[in-house]
């Protein structure tokens, strides 16, 4: 089947740690997003790429880093100069340069900061 | 930075009842509009696309959009409690790589 895949699904974290949320897909897509989402609140975008080795920060990429050294996969990492990363954060993909509006989304991964 | 604004709801409606579910948006070139469903836990999904003036029907959704109001709203016949969920109101940023800017979401709740 074709589709997005994050993981983990759940993951905890101390702080002052890096964690790195994977994201692969097997649709072919060219185009990779994350976004995060907080209780009460909408989609807000943290990174993108259209193209392997290269990619874009987005609305609240501080505190993010990603890498795209591969077409299936767009790894994020959370940093600990991230304040608040206690999140559901959704990986999604899109066909090159569509702007048919359908992001195709992973199942997500929540993270939690003890 | 376009800002899309929905009512967080949460809307409740009985089943069988239309339900309506409204976004205003700041940017008057927006030229297209999506609406995303996103049950509790679970990840958004595509369910209606609209890009002109007017309604747009799929079963039992309809879209509809005003350009001259900057708003677009979100029709549901016959709701079903299956429908209830988060739904969020999207359109692709100036310069839109693919990525959109997504509204907070409505919460719909069908009572049996």
């Amino acid at each position: 089947d074709g589709g997005i895949t994050q993981s983990p699904k759940y993951l905890f974290r101390k702080e002052g740690q890096n964690v790195t949320l994977s994201c692969e897909q097997n649709l072919n897509h060219d185009a990779m997003y994350w976004y995060r989402q907080d209780p009460g609140q909408g989609l807000r975008l943290i990174y993108y790429s259209q193209i392997v080795n290269d990619f874009q920060k987005g609305d609240i990429a501080e505190g993010y880093s990603v890498s795209r050294e591969k077409k299936e996969s767009f790894p994020l990492t959370v940093t600990s100069a991230q304040k608040n990363p206690t999140a559901f954060y959704l990986c999604a993909s899109s066909m090159a340069g569509g702007n048919t509006g359908e992001l195709f989304f992973g199942e997500g991964s929540r993270l939690t900061v003890l | 930075q376009k800002e899309v604004e929905q009512n967080s709801g949460p809307l409740s409606v009985p089943e069988g009842a239309i339900a309506s579910l409204n976004c205003t948006y700041s940017d008057r070139v927006s030229q297209s509009f999506f609406w995303y469903r996103q049950y509790s836990g679970k990840s958004p999904e595509l369910i209606m696309s609209i890009y002109s003036n007017g309604d747009k029907e799929d079963g039992r959704f309809t879209a509809q959009l005003n350009k001259a109001s900057q708003y677009v709203s979100l029709l549901i016949r016959d709701s079903q409690p299956s429908d209830s969920a988060t739904y969020l109101c999207a359109t692709p940023p100036r310069g839109s790589q693919g990525n959109l800017i997504f509204g907070k979401g409505t919460k719909l709740s069908v009572k049996p």
